[in-house]
């Protein structure tokens, strides 16, 4: 079974709209972190968000993290074309980092 | 900023071939890592090194050899190529190898088994 998966397979919105991408994990976690991955390239982090931070923000985006409900959020305001990639949450433990299988997120002009 | 360059980036092998598989970081990073992205899946992890000459077995390690020859360098062979194992190889570094280390990823070599 997975450590950390993203609850939908495929998002898609209107340039201009809002997104939310929502995980779940299933450990005890130090920290947890959104990456983004464009076709053809290797995944970049967005947000690292540690187990005693409720929220954490980086321009239009903001992560929510749930240790109780061990779940996660990341929201995506006035989403733009480039937008468009798979987002992985991944968790870490135990000085590890385990992925989610992501969310591909299109966003249409 | 510093960048990964892994080469080649696309690598087309027969059954039971023997590949390797490259990767350089010019960050000065501690700690590199080799990952394997399945199609529509997540990273694994294959090995990683937390200094040059170090080795440490991930999760997916099985059919796999890795060497850390220097600080900059990390290369990942695959021993015995199969054809379920296609799939994207990616390299990170990340300056330590704690919990809330950052990790910089490369473009990945896509491998072709045939």
């Amino acid at each position: 079974s997975q450590l950390a998966e993203e609850n939908s397979w495929a998002l898609s919105v209107h340039e201009g709209e809002s997104v939310t991408v929502n995980c779940s994990y299933k450990t005890s976690i130090t920290a947890l972190q959104w990456y983004r991955q464009k076709s053809g390239k290797g995944p970049a982090q967005l947000i690292l968000i540690r187990s005693n931070e409720r929220e954490k923000r980086n321009g239009r985006l903001r992560a929510t993290l749930d240790t109780s409900s061990q779940s996660s959020s990341l929201s995506i305001t006035a989403t733009r074309c480039e937008d468009t990639a798979v987002y992985f949450c991944a968790t870490h433990s135990n000085n590890r980092i385990f992925f989610g299988d992501g969310t591909q997120l299109v966003v249409k002009p | 900023g510093g960048i990964i360059t892994q080469t080649p980036k696309f690598l087309i092998g027969q059954e039971g071939q023997k590949l390797t598989l490259k990767c350089q970081q010019n960050f000065n990073h501690d700690t590199m890592y080799w990952y394997r992205q399945d199609s529509g899946k997540g990273l694994r992890l294959i090995y990683y090194s937390i200094t040059e000459n170090d080795l440490q077995k991930g999760d997916l390690s099985e059919g796999y050899d890795a060497s850390r020859e220097k600080k900059s360098s990390f290369s990942l062979t695959v021993t015995s190529a199969q054809k379920n194992e296609m799939a994207v190889f990616l390299c990170a570094s990340s300056l330590g190898g704690g919990n809330y280390a950052e990790q910089f990823f490369g473009p990945g070599t896509r491998l072709t088994v045939l």
